[in-house]
């Protein structure tokens, strides 16, 4: 069955130095998205990208923050200075285009990203 | 804005059947998801609805009211395994832009 697969599962990194999160999106889906889950709280939303740029952002997605689909298959998240509350669960999700498969995202396993 | 309100924890027993409620507050509503999160994994779907009513799928069953913003999902026959949180999740606009705001999640413990 295809699935979301996101690298590395863990990631430590020193404040303010740059880390890219990196995802492979299910092959035929063509909406992309990222969302992180700091320890102990909810899911939120990220960012959206489709047709090659970013559909929808939310407020936590700031000049920090960039994704990017470098080739036919990769979805990346990069953020530039990380920060200690950048110290979060990160999910890669893809879905289809329009239509009833539309509305199921599916989400990859994760990256943790540790910041100290 | 948006405000989107579950329970935080419930216990209930094995074979028996369970209720988990949401709210929401939301302009352009969309669509809402029920997922179930296992600790330490990734968020699944269970469900979908955009229309009021009741959507049934095996154990699970998802049921919207977009009059009176408010959705639950209902798990019968219950197993150990299910136990989880279940992340209550609306989606926002009318483009296919997909944003998807998550509830709190309801922790759900799954007792013999």
């Amino acid at each position: 069955e295809p699935e979301v697969t996101q690298t590395p599962s863990h990631q430590v990194t020193q404040m303010g130095q740059e880390v890219i999160l990196r995802c492979v999106p299910i092959s035929n889906h063509l909406y992309f998205y990222w969302y992180r889950q700091i320890l102990g709280q909810k899911v939120e939303f990220l960012v959206s990208f489709y047709n090659n740029e970013i559909s929808e952002k939310s407020e936590i997605f700031d000049d920090q923050f960039s994704v990017e689909r470098p080739d036919g298959s990769n979805f990346t998240l990069k953020i530039r200075s990380t920060k200690l509350e950048d110290s979060a669960m990160y999910f890669c999700a893809s879905s289809e285009a329009r239509g009833p498969a539309y509305n199921e995202q599916f989400f990859g396993p994760g990256t943790r990203l540790t910041v100290l | 804005g948006q405000n989107i309100d579950q329970p935080t924890e419930m216990t209930a027993t094995e074979g028996a059947i369970v209720q988990i409620n949401c709210t929401y507050q939301t302009s352009g509503f969309n669509g809402l998801f029920w997922y179930q999160q296992h600790a330490g994994e990734a968020p699944t779907f269970l469900s979908y609805n955009v229309l009021d009513g009741l959507e049934e799928k095996g154990r699970f069953s998802s049921f919207l009211s977009r009059s009176k913003g408010y959705s639950y999902l209902l798990l019968k026959e219950l197993q150990m395994k299910d136990s989880a949180s279940y992340l209550c999740a609306v989606r926002r606009g009318k483009t296919s832009y997909d944003k998807v705001i998550f509830g709190p999640g309801t922790s759900l413990s799954v007792i013999p």
